[in-house]
């Protein structure tokens, strides 16, 4: 069984510039969530979508947006990037997401470096 | 406001030695905790996790010690190895008003490196 798919793996972007990041769940999966991590910050949540409905939503800015689609798969959209927005993007797919104590399986990520 | 609060930031450990990790929190409300187990260049991946409801839970070397008293949890590594070389993150989830969604909160991890 595949693992969660992370598109780009690697991103250099210029400030004020934006960028959409893609996810590809488990198979079967119907929770993808999404988090920021950072040296300083560690993992931070930013959201989360199940059945094409965001669930969940983290403090961050309104330039931070996602969307999921009808087979699970989800991308999430960084508007005007911001120097502070480079960090490893992680998205992380479970069956029906945390509530059930399942296991989230995350993705490799996506390193964004913002210029 | 960082929910749960971990430490050390990095470890350097002896083979066949002890990791210890500790993690602390102040919402009562959290009522599941794992611990991740990140090695470079790879996404988190769960290690052990524990409900508040039991004290230790033991897998292999990795034990979780859980103090809901004192609003602390633990991750101890027995015979540590260079292989467990990695950030580990605690993390604390809560049910979220509404939705009927559930939150993980992450600590900031720890790096722990084990020299032969």
């Amino acid at each position: 069984k595949a693992g969660v798919t992370q598109t780009p793996r690697y991103l250099i972007k210029t400030r004020g510039q934006q960028v959409t990041l893609s996810c590809s769940p488990i198979s079967g999966h119907r929770s993808v969530s999404w988090y920021q991590q950072t040296p300083g910050q560690g993992l931070q949540f930013l959201f989360e979508y199940f059945s094409e409905t965001q669930r969940n939503k983290g403090n961050f800015p309104g330039r931070f947006s996602g969307r999921q689609f009808s087979n699970s798969r989800s991308e999430m959209n960084v508007s005007t990037l911001e120097l502070g927005d480079s960090a490893l993007y992680l998205c992380a797919s479970s069956l029906t997401g945390p509530a059930t104590n399942e296991k989230l399986f995350f993705g490799s990520g996506t390193q964004l470096s913002v210029l | 406001q960082q929910q749960v609060k971990q430490s050390p930031q990095s470890l350097i450990v002896q083979k066949g030695g002890i990791s210890i990790i500790n993690c602390a929190y102040e919402n009562t409300a959290f009522d599941y905790f794992p611990w991740y187990q990140q090695f470079p260049g790879k996404g988190p991946a769960l290690l052990i996790a524990i409900r508040p409801d039991v004290s230790e839970k033991k897998e292999g070397r990795f034990t979780i010690s859980f103090n809901k008293s004192a609003k602390q949890f633990s991750l101890h590594i027995m015979d540590s190895q260079p292989g467990d070389s990695a950030t580990y993150f605690c993390a604390a989830r809560r049910r979220n008003s509404g939705a009927g969604s559930y939150q993980l909160t992450f600590g900031k991890g720890t790096k722990l490196s084990v020299i032969p």
